[in-house]
């Protein structure tokens, strides 16, 4: 099977501190990578799109400037959550598409981010 | 564009008794559909999914679904609960168009009873 794998798995920062978050597709390539944002009892909220070796695509709504995504290579991409504010805090998911195929993205197991 | 409607939040089941969860949804498309498991405090595992081939699909734990095309649905069945299947769920509904994100229903909350 396709794995995805996040780090760290849950972290906790000041406010005003920058936190990287990692995806990494561990045994496929995946050209297209997906970050969603989920509040605790609600849905899975698209954040941004990741292609490798292009800037990312945000979904309307969401900072460019606070979450910086860097998709550096076939097997990763990381957002960075900069300044980050209590409101910030939540669970991060990251998806992967292996292939040009779209048909299924693999989810990574998630990132607990909790901003004091 | 496409969207998904989870009809109901919230659904309970005793354990042993059929489990269904609907989902409904609007694509300009031809979609493929998926249904995602999410444990408490857990990533999202894939239950099944529907990209075109066979209308009856089915998944891991015993789950399947029924694409109906007619009825713009992609309910979630199970004959039979297990404790184990307490969990978040949540259908997926994805474009065939080049760029079309995944879009996520608002997910149905499934309490199994002893």
């Amino acid at each position: 099977g396709a794995v995805v794998s996040q780090h760290p798995s849950w972290v906790i920062c000041k406010s005003g501190t920058s936190v990287k978050i990692e995806c990494r597709s561990l045994d496929f390539q995946a050209t297209t990578m997906f970050w969603y944002r989920q509040f605790p009892k609600q849905s899975l909220m698209l954040m941004a799109t990741s292609n490798e070796g292009s800037k990312a695509t945000y979904e309307q709504g969401v900072e460019k400037d606070k979450f910086l995504i860097n998709h550096a290579s076939l097997t990763l991409s990381t957002l960075t959550v900069t300044s980050a504010h209590p409101e910030d805090s939540s669970f991060y998911i990251c998806s992967a598409i292996r292939g040009e195929g779209f048909s299924e993205q693999f989810f990574g197991p998630g990132t607990r981010l909790t901003v004091l | 564009a496409q969207s998904v409607t989870q009809l109901d939040s919230h659904v309970s089941v005793s354990e042993g008794t059929p489990v269904l969860l609907r989902c409904n949804y609007s694509s300009s498309y031809s979609p493929s559909l998926f249904w995602y498991v999410q444990h408490p405090n857990k990533g999202l595992q894939l239950l099944l999914k529907y990209t075109s081939a066979a209308t009856l699909v089915k998944g891991i734990n015993g789950f399947e679904a029924e694409f109906k095309k007619s009825e713009t649905s992609f309910h979630l069945t199970k004959p039979s609960a297990h404790m184990s299947d307490a969990a978040e769920y949540f259908c997926v509904v994805r474009g065939h168009n080049y760029g079309q994100n995944f879009v996520f229903g608002p997910g149905t909350r499934l309490s199994v009873l002893p």
